[in-house]
């Protein structure tokens, strides 16, 4: 499985975007990108996943690179309950966490 | 919809003890993941379990074990516990298990 590189912490002011970078250089052409994020003592909430093209919901922007070697998770409105735990996994069959990014959404 | 249910949401045991954890999927869910979660090591997969079978293992011994019953229900099983097993276990069920995960509370193991 393809291994994910993220920076290991993050801050951000609340009200601006926060964007999340993730460097997949391995991912093969059946992998897909999913972000989730884990608040403190909760369990990991599912954000958003894509495959080559990029992607919008109600949470969260996926943008992936053309060559899918990377891509980035954007919150456009960052608020102080995104502060978190973002990880970013490439999956086929089975979910590796990597150590993730810590958000820290300022005020 | 009710979420993943886990249960006990807490657990004290001895080394050597074994201990069983249990986690109900969301309903109509098919495939029941489990994941180990320490400071040290972070989120490690342990297996994934899909219309009965175990369909992915991660890289733990064979004290770590694990089922799942025909309702979608899953347990997960470690034996001789070891001090390191200390952990927060979480589970998480998908329609298929090639999607979104939601994942439960977790259960709170600590080994003395």
């Amino acid at each position: 499985d393809a291994k994910t590189t993220q920076p290991p912490s993050m801050d951000c002011a609340e009200g601006r975007a926060a964007n999340l970078p993730c460097n997949h250089s391995t991912i093969s052409g059946n992998e897909y990108v999913y972000w989730y994020r884990q608040i403190h003592s909760q369990g990991p909430q599912y954000i958003i996943h894509g495959l080559k093209n990029n992607e919008t919901n109600e949470m969260a922007s996926l943008i992936i690179t053309e060559d899918r070697k990377s891509s980035t998770l954007i919150l456009p409105h960052a608020t102080l309950r995104d502060t978190a735990v973002y990880y970013c996994i490439v999956r086929v069959n089975d979910m590796r966490f990597g150590a993730g990014t810590r958000l820290t959404v300022k005020p | 919809k009710a979420g993943v249910t886990q249960t006990p949401r807490y657990l004290i045991k001895t080394r050597g003890q074994q201990v069983t954890l249990s986690c109900s999927p969301i309903s109509g869910h098919r495939s029941v993941s489990w994941y180990q979660q320490t400071p040290g090591q972070g989120l490690q997969f342990l297996f994934e379990y899909f219309s009965e079978t175990q369909r992915n293992k991660g890289n733990f011994p064979g004290r770590f074990s694990g089922r799942q019953f025909s309702n979608s229900r899953s347990e997960m099983n470690v034996s001789t516990l070891e001090l390191g097993d200390s952990a927060l276990y979480l589970c998480a069920s998908s329609w298929a298990g090639g999607n979104e995960q939601f994942f439960g509370p977790g259960t709170r193991l600590t080994v003395l």
